[in-house]
């Protein structure tokens, strides 16, 4: 059973940092490309970042671009999204999600950020 | 960015109705139209793939449909687990996008 569990969130002032984790399991992480998806309170999804199977690769939104970095360690079956330089409007659910040729088929059950002063 | 429009907004509906979600994206998309069941405080479910298929485990009482800029979702009999939220999703171009979501609520 495919499994990704989040953790890592919480509240946060501005402008500092916070690092999400994802640990998956289930399936071989290696093989398929991960992302990000963000919820805000009340809103819709937003995808957040992804990154390809070895970790060569990353893509993001233009609104996070040079303040979040994905990342992935394949031997610890663990994916990251370092948080810097937080914003309130940062403020939302984060979603850890494998990203293959179907879109993002499972997902995490997410974890929130605060950025609040 | 493609921009998704979904109708409607909110939709209310008896248990046994045929219901059916809109989708339009601003440029082709190839078909590369998912949708996604949310309920409330879980992660979305993958419906639904590519247009057209049923992803693993989901009832076929759901179907999708649809080319171009234009795709639907059907509930073809709406059971009480049916009511959520659903969003339609394009992997067709960077960045993807989501619709902003359809309230499937009991009438």
């Amino acid at each position: 059973e495919v499994q990704l569990v989040e953790s890592g969130g919480g509240l946060v002032q501005p402008g500092r940092s916070l690092k999400l984790s994802c640990a998956a399991s289930g399936f071989t992480f290696s093989n398929y490309g991960m992302a990000w998806v963000c919820q805000a309170p009340t809103k819709g999804l937003e995808w957040v970042a992804s990154i390809s199977t070895g970790g060569g690769n990353t893509y993001y939104r233009d609104s996070v671009k040079g303040r979040f970095t994905i990342s992935r360690d394949n031997a610890k079956n663990t994916l990251y999204l370092q948080m810097d330089s937080l914003r309130s409007e940062d403020t939302a659910t984060y979603y850890c999600a494998r990203h293959g040729q179907l879109g993002f088929d499972y997902w995490g059950q997410g974890v929130m950020v605060t950025v609040s002063s | 960015d493609i921009q998704m429009t979904q109708s409607p907004s909110l939709l209310s509906a008896s248990v046994g109705d045929r219901v059916t979600i809109n989708c339009k994206a601003s440029q082709n998309i190839n078909k590369y139209l998912n949708w996604y069941q949310q309920k409330l405080g879980e992660a979305p479910k993958l419906l639904i793939y590519n247009t057209n298929n049923l992803q693993t485990g989901i009832p076929s009482r759901f179907s999708g449909s649809g080319s171009g800029t234009d795709y639907t979702l059907t509930i073809s009999s709406l059971q009480p687990e049916d009511f959520g939220t659903y969003f339609c999703f394009q992997h067709n171009s960077w960045p993807n996008t989501f619709g902003a979501g359809t309230k499937l609520e009991l009438k």
